[in-house]
């Protein structure tokens, strides 16, 4: 099973927001609220952003926001900073009997 | 503090094996579900494999038949062994931890390198 789709790169400057997308189809983003996004820096784990689509764990600023239409799911990030430069993927549970989560390829973030 | 801290990778070389651990503090691993998630160089994330709380076990297509999840829970360490390895398994593995047995991964290990070359 391919994985989740998501733009290679998206750019924005300090202040701006930018949205990253993530494309699934009816067996996993478009039916499961089960979406999560993570941030990673190079060199560094992954980092939890959002998960089930809108929910910030606590500690994320609410300048990181998520929703989700149909089968594709989004995370904007609002105000941004030097430090939201990194590695995005979102991941969603599938009702593939093969797998169990699928990552997105990841969107790297540069700001300007 | 929940931590995770992987050991056990290094250069192997293709059709060996490899046994990583991770170790756990803060929580107990046989109450929770984790996973192993590796990541090539330069590449994104790939899920490997899941053990839950209840002992079921799941893994990637790609690994099935040569990859065993595990816990060992008097030692609170989740283990992956590996065989038959080849050079398309050189990744980062990271050990995580599924938030309340949910279909997301709130912790992270630092992760530990496997680099499978002759």
């Amino acid at each position: 099973q391919s994985a989740l789709t998501q733009p290679a790169s998206v750019s924005g400057s300090p202040g701006q927001s930018i949205t990253i997308s993530c494309t699934g189809t009816s067996s996993d983003v478009g039916v499961y609220n089960y979406v999560s996004w993570y941030q990673q820096h190079p060199g560094k784990a992954p980092k939890l952003m959002i998960y089930e689509v809108s929910n910030r764990p606590s500690g994320v600023s609410n300048r990181f926001s998520g929703s989700k239409s149909g089968n594709t799911a989004s995370l904007t990030i609002s105000g941004l900073q030097a430090e939201d430069e990194a590695d995005y993927y979102c991941s969603s549970y599938t009702s593939s009997i093969t797998l169990f989560v699928l990552f997105g390829g990841g969107t790297k973030l540069t700001v300007l | 503090e929940v931590q995770l801290v992987e050991s056990g990778g290094g250069l192997v070389q293709p059709g060996g094996s490899l046994r990583l651990s991770c170790v756990a503090s803060g929580f107990t691993v046989s109450s929770n579900s984790m996973s192993w998630v590796r990541q090539s160089p330069g590449k994104g994330l790939e899920w490997v494999s899941v053990i839950y709380s209840d002992g079921s076990t799941y893994y990637a297509d790609s690994v099935k038949g040569r990859f065993t999840i595990s816990r060992d829970n008097s030692k609170n360490t989740l283990y992956l062994q590996m065989h038959s390895l080849s050079t398309e398994d050189t990744a980062v593995y990271y050990c995580a931890r599924l938030h309340a047995g949910r279909f997301y991964f709130d912790y992270w290990g630092q992760g530990i390198l496997v680099t499978v070359s002759s």
